[in-house]
């Protein structure tokens, strides 16, 4: 099947707002991860969905950020009172299982642009 | 905070030259992968070498990994203007859920 989609592809926003993106992971991925990369630079983990267990949220910088996930499926990365050092691209990963060795499928991520 | 940084930063070669980017970290790790990005976008899942593993190949890409200096190295052979992307490092540190990544090494193969 389809790889991992990520929607919106672009979103522009003001600074102040909310805004949610979306992640479909592949079907039967049971781990799906979330990044940021702002621009030049590497990928910064934000969150970890692995199954029914709890999400390891240590990556998220502040409590304006939250994700949910739907059992194994889609998931929502939401960020709240938008700032401009939030503009980057959001990527979403998904993996077979979650250990530590398995290859990690990306999206092809969401820019976000905060005015 | 990232985990690795990779090196140099960007190289630029002619096509059928190789290309060598070097990956450093700064823990113990369970393994390391390297990833291509085209256009700032979604990344490409090209190797992945255990922590037990020194070499590791896959058609033009051969993968080193030092553990006792914490380096990795990544060699594309006969390079192709295809090639041109930027190459990032991700370790899966020990006991860990995620990928820390480098900064990358822009790689652009002139034609």
């Amino acid at each position: 099947g389809a790889g991992v989609s990520q929607s919106p592809s672009n979103k522009v926003t003001e600074k102040g707002k909310d805004v949610e993106l979306r992640c479909d992971p592949i079907s039967g991925h049971t781990a799906l991860y979330w990044y940021r990369q702002r621009l030049g630079q590497g990928l910064e983990f934000l969150i970890y969905f692995q199954g029914n267990s709890a999400p390891d949220k240590s990556g998220l910088p502040s409590d304006r950020f939250s994700a949910e996930r739907t059992g194994e499926s889609v998931s929502t990365l939401t960020i709240q009172r938008t700032q401009q050092e939030d503009s980057a691209v959001y990527l979403c990963a998904s993996s077979f299982r979650g250990s530590p060795g398995n290859e990690q499928f990306f999206g092809p991520g969401t820019r976000l642009t905060v005015l | 905070s990232q985990q690795g940084e990779e090196d140099p930063q960007a190289l630029s070669i002619q096509e059928g030259e190789n290309a060598t980017m070097n990956c450093s970290y700064k823990t113990s790790i369970n393994n390391l992968q390297w990833y291509r990005q085209n256009s700032g976008r979604g990344l490409v899942h090209l190797i992945l070498i255990r922590s037990n593993e020194r070499e590791k190949h896959s058609g033009r890409l051969r993968v080193t990994l030092d553990t006792s200096k914490k380096s990795s190295s990544l060699l594309i052979t006969a390079s192709r203007a295809a090639d041109t992307a930027s190459y990032f490092c991700a370790t899966v540190q020990t006991g860990a859920n995620n990928l820390f990544f480098g900064t990358g090494t822009r790689l652009t193969v002139i034609p």
